[in-house]
């Protein structure tokens, strides 16, 4: 069974830098094909992707957010962690992890399909 | 960066009926990469449908996804209490960025 959690700060001030980092478990980013993304959700507003990171340590950025942005991961420890700098009110948000994974046999990519519940981020002083 | 927009924005309906929800992408979609998530408040998007028509493990068969190229459409056959709730259309690549649509309410009339 795949799970995944998001833990960090429930409240950051302004210009301060967000580490979140999710724990996992059933799979295992060493094994070729896995990835884990981050997407966030402000309240009340839709879906934004953040990033991705794959078994092969290939790292993607959001546009926008790419200078703010750093992914990365313990394999040892089922761990991806995500830092997020210079945090601000409009950063308030829920962010998810979630797995994603590429099937090496057919070469076809799937979306992620197991989420974390989400973590709340709130962005004040 | 490709861009996905979503129609109607809410769509009210009564149990039983059929719900249309659509999905137009800025560009072609390469390997019909698109996916339908359902979100319901307080918790986290559930994968609906994968590669444009494909269900996810566990969707009842009244979910159906179709389109390809830049026009994409989830289509729910006859509607249950449960399946009110948000709908997000993701366009999902190799090399990303990847993108979500700005999500479709559907509602009980």
């Amino acid at each position: 069974q795949v799970t995944l959690r998001e833990s960090g700060p429930a409240l950051v001030k302004p210009t301060q830098t967000l580490t979140l980092t999710c724990t996992f478990s059933g799979f295992s980013l060493s094994t070729s094909g896995m990835c884990v993304s981050w997407i966030r959700q402000p309240p009340g507003k839709a879906l934004e992707w953040l990033a991705r990171i794959d078994w092969d340590d290939d790292k993607f950025y959001s546009t926008p957010l790419k200078t703010r942005l750093t992914i990365s991961k313990d394999t040892s420890k089922n761990q991806v962690v995500l830092r997020m700098t210079n945090m601000d009110p409009v950063d308030t948000a829920t962010y998810y992890c979630a797995r994603m994974r590429k099937s090496l046999v057919s070469n076809t990519w799937f979306p992620p399909d197991c989420w974390g519940q989400g973590t709340l981020v709130t962005v004040s002083s | 960066e490709i861009v996905l927009t979503q129609s109607p924005g809410t769509l009210s309906l009564s149990p039983g009926e059929r719900a249309t929800l659509s999905c137009r992408a800025s560009q072609s979609l390469s390997s019909s990469y698109l996916a339908w998530y359902q979100q319901k408040p307080g918790q986290a998007p559930r994968l609906l449908i994968y590669g444009a028509s494909s269900r996810a493990t566990g969707i009842p068969d009244r979910f159906s996804g179709s389109g390809s190229g830049t026009d994409f459409t989830l289509t729910i056959s006859r509607l249950e209490p449960e399946d009110f709730a948000v709908y997000y259309c993701q366009q999902y690549v190799a090399s990303p960025p990847d993108t979500f649509g700005q999500g479709a309410k559907l509602e009980i009339k």
